[in-house]
């Protein structure tokens, strides 16, 4: 079935740094690749939707100029968070539609990045 | 109100019995997605359905659209079961993203 390959697993950094997270689709073509956020003991939130070639759209509240989303190739979109701060620290997720020919399989999901920031 | 209830929020069972999650939404749908998030955080899309039941191995799924509700089955349960079982809906008027409920937390005793 299709696979979405994210890394890292987990990061620690320091307040101020960058942080890139990436997810690639590793047997399917992901036009479009979903965000989430995840706090403990909470649901997945939804910060942005990224479509390949194009600017991503951002979910309500979500900063995209903290945030950057890139997505330059059909299996390949990343996650940057700038500057990041101690509230940043948080479990985010990626997920694509796995749609082949024109059917939709479902989401396949990442494997989540764990990140904490000092 | 959320689009997505889930019952019950937690739940805690002995090796071998039968669990029922249920799943409630609110808005019209074109598909209703279980999902299973282990421990470390990963998710597993575990079943898609539109109408009737699947099932996978002992896991059974069914969704009555009339009702606007959802079931997920866990047959002779086993302690590698534990995980938060997510279900999620892409509605008609917008069938591009999801809409999760809170998770069931789920822990199967040896």
């Amino acid at each position: 079935g299709a696979v979405v390959s994210q890394h890292p697993s987990w990061v620690i950094c320091k307040s101020g740094t960058s942080v890139k997270i990436e997810c690639r689709s590793l047997d399917f073509q992901a036009t479009t690749m979903f965000w989430y956020r995840q706090f403990p003991k909470q649901s997945l939130m939804l910060m942005a939707t990224s479509n390949e070639g194009s600017k991503a759209t951002y979910e309500q509240g979500v900063e995209k100029d903290k945030f950057l989303i890139n997505h330059a190739s059909l299996t390949l979109s990343t996650l940057t968070v700038t500057s990041a701060h101690p509230e940043d620290s948080s479990f985010y997720i990626c997920s694509a539609r796995d749609r082949r020919d024109g059917v939709l399989y479902g989401y396949t999901f990442g494997s989540g990045t764990r990140l904490t920031v000092v | 109100k959320n689009e997505v209830e889930q019952s019950p929020q937690n739940l805690t069972a002995q090796e071998g019995e039968f669990i029922t999650i249920n799943c409630s939404y609110s808005v019209g749908i074109s598909a209703l997605h279980w999902l299973q998030q282990h421990p470390g955080g990963g998710i597993v899309s575990l079943f898609m359905l539109s109408s009737g039941k699947k099932k996978h191995g002992r896991l059974i799924a069914t969704i009555n659209i009339q009702e606007k509700h959802s079931s997920l089955h866990i047959t002779a349960s086993h302690p590698r079961d534990s995980a938060v079982y997510i279900c999620a809906v892409r509605s008609f008027s917008n069938d591009y993203k999801l809409s999760f409920g809170a998770g069931t937390t789920v822990t199967v005793r040896a």
